[in-house]
C-alpha cells in the first residue's frame, strides 16, 4: 500500500546511456515532482506535473525529460547520462500543486554513473 | 539559488537529551514544513507551519513559525535512537511560486 512508489530502488550504469526511471502515486492526487538530492543531501525540484501538463521546469539540462502517461504516473527519462547525473532522485506528489502544499515522497532511486 | 540557512549542519548528541535546529532567510515565507529523512528513504513531513507565530506540536517535536515570518524552529524532546535522520525545513516564499527546502541537520543520537 505504498503511496508514492518509485522504481528502481538502484540504478548503475555507463556515462552515455539512457536511463528510465518510474513513479507512480495511489494517493489520488492531481501533482507530481521529480527532485534531485547531491552527495550534500540537498534536494532540488527538477520538474512537476499538474493534470498532464508540465507547471514548473528548473533549470535542468533537456537531457531529462518527464513523461506522465496519466495523474497517477511520472516518469524521468535521462539520455546519454554523465558522471554529474550520479544523485538521489526522488518522485514526491501533492494534492493539487499549490506550492505550499505538503509533498509525499516516494523512497528514492539512487542513480550511479560510472 | 538557495534562500533558506539551516543549521546546524549535523548534532550528535545522547539520548534523552533535547535537541533544538532552525531556518533563516532575509525573506518572507508563507509556509514552512519540517521533514525527516531516515537513512534510504525519502523525507516524510512532521509538521506543516502557516502562520506566524503559529506553535505546534507532534508528539516529541514543537515547532514554531517565526512572528516575523523569516525563521522557523524544531524542538525534540527527550531524544530517542530512532529520532537520527536527516531534518530538512522547507518553506513557501510569500512571491513565488514553489518551496525550497534548507540543507537539512544530520541528527545522530549515541544510547
Amino acid at each position: 500500500d505504498t503511496a508514492v512508489s518509485q522504481t528502481p530502488k538502484y540504478l548503475v550504469t555507463q556515462m552515455g546511456n539512457d536511463k528510465s526511471i518510474k513513479c507512480e502515486q495511489n494517493l489520488g492526487h492531481d501533482t507530481m515532482y521529480w527532485y534531485k538530492q547531491d552527495s550534500k543531501k540537498f534536494l532540488k525540484i527538477m520538474f512537476s506535473y499538474n493534470n498532464k501538463e508540465l507547471i514548473i521546469n528548473e533549470t535542468v539540462p533537456n537531457r531529462f525529460s518527464p513523461k506522465s502517461p496519466d495523474k497517477a504516473h511520472l516518469n524521468l527519462h535521462i539520455n546519454s547520462l554523465e558522471l554529474g547525473d550520479s544523485a538521489v532522485y526522488f518522485c514526491a506528489s501533492s494534492q493539487d500543486g499549490r506550492a505550499d502544499e505538503k509533498l509525499f515522497f516516494g523512497s528514492g532511486t539512487q542513480l550511479s554513473v560510472l | 539559488g538557495q534562500q533558506l540557512n539551516q543549521s546546524p549542519q549535523s548534532m550528535f548528541i545522547q539520548e534523552g537529551e533535547d535537541v533544538s535546529m532552525n531556518c533563516t532567510s532575509s525573506s518572507i515565507f508563507n509556509t514552512w514544513l519540517w521533514y525527516k529523512q531516515d537513512p534510504g528513504e525519502g523525507p516524510v513531513l512532521l509538521i506543516a507551519l502557516y502562520k506566524a507565530g503559529e506553535l505546534t506540536s507532534n508528539g516529541r517535536l514543537t515547532a514554531q513559525f517565526g512572528i516575523t515570518r523569516k525563521d522557523s524552529f524544531l524542538n525534540i524532546s527527550a531524544s530517542i535512537p530512532s529520532d537520527v535522520g536527516i531534518y530538512f525545513c522547507a518553506g513557501h516564499l510569500r512571491n513565488n511560486n514553489d518551496m525550497r527546502f534548507g540543507a537539512g541537520t544530520r541528527l545522530t543520537v549515541k544510547p
